[in-house]
């Protein structure tokens, strides 16, 4: 089975651009996560959905990040306008949505805004 | 206080040391407890889970849960250069969502 997959592998940007990440969660996979990672912070969760309903945006450092899950089996994060405090390596993960399940990350998307 | 702490110092071990990681927690509820390792320029990718206290061990990995002193450890036997990576702490309550906490990771360098 394919494990998360996750487009573009990298991106560099200028400031000020729209960014999209998108995700394919594990086939079967109910919970999907995003995750954001840099040297200073390590990893933290952006957002996650169940069942493709957002559960909790804590995480969402602005109003300028916004994420989508149409399907079950597709999600975007998208970053608009982008700015160079926002590069990082953004993950998304999936699992199933029972107790005691854990999470699978994708290989994520190293972004560097200009 | 953050809910999981994990000493984000690098840590440099000859091959076949034995490397000794941990994270202390919070937030008593949690009794779900994960290790995930992180290869340069990857996904974190689970190594060891573990439920509530206790030890579990899994070739030359060993995790130790120590929930009354909100403590856990990881265990490197006869460390290989292929175990050259971060290791994040991560766990979990067993109640409503499934959000992990994570902690920040640990660099390890086995030299050859």
């Amino acid at each position: 089975d394919a494990g998360v997959i996750q487009s573009p592998r990298h991106e560099v940007t200028e400031m000020g651009q729209e960014v999209t990440l998108r995700c394919k969660p594990i086939s079967g996979h109910n919970s999907l996560f995003w995750y954001r990672q840099t040297m200073m912070r390590g990893l933290e969760l952006l957002i996650y959905f169940n069942n493709n309903v957002p559960i909790d945006d804590s995480g969402m450092p602005e109003d300028r990040f916004s994420a989508k899950m149409p399907n079950a089996s597709f999600s975007t994060l998208k970053i608009q306008p982008s700015e160079p405090r926002d590069s990082a390596v953004y993950f998304c993960a999936s699992s199933l949505l029972a107790l005691g399940e854990t999470q699978y990350f994708g290989p994520g998307t190293r972004l560097l805004v200009l | 206080q953050k809910e999981v702490e994990q000493d984000p110092g690098p840590l440099s071990v000859p091959e076949g040391a034995i490397v000794s990681l941990n994270c202390t927690y919070s937030n008593s509820a949690f009794q779900y407890f994960m290790w995930y390792r992180q290869y340069s320029r990857k996904g974190p990718e689970l190594l060891m889970y573990t439920y509530s206290s206790g030890n579990k061990e899994d070739g030359r990995f060993t995790a130790q849960v120590d929930k009354s002193s909100k403590y856990i450890s990881l265990f490197i036997r006869d460390s290989q250069p292929s175990d050259s990576a971060t290791y994040l702490c991560a766990m979990r309550a067993p109640y409503g969502n499934n959000r992990l906490a994570f902690g920040k990771g640990n660099q390890v360098v086995v030299i050859p």
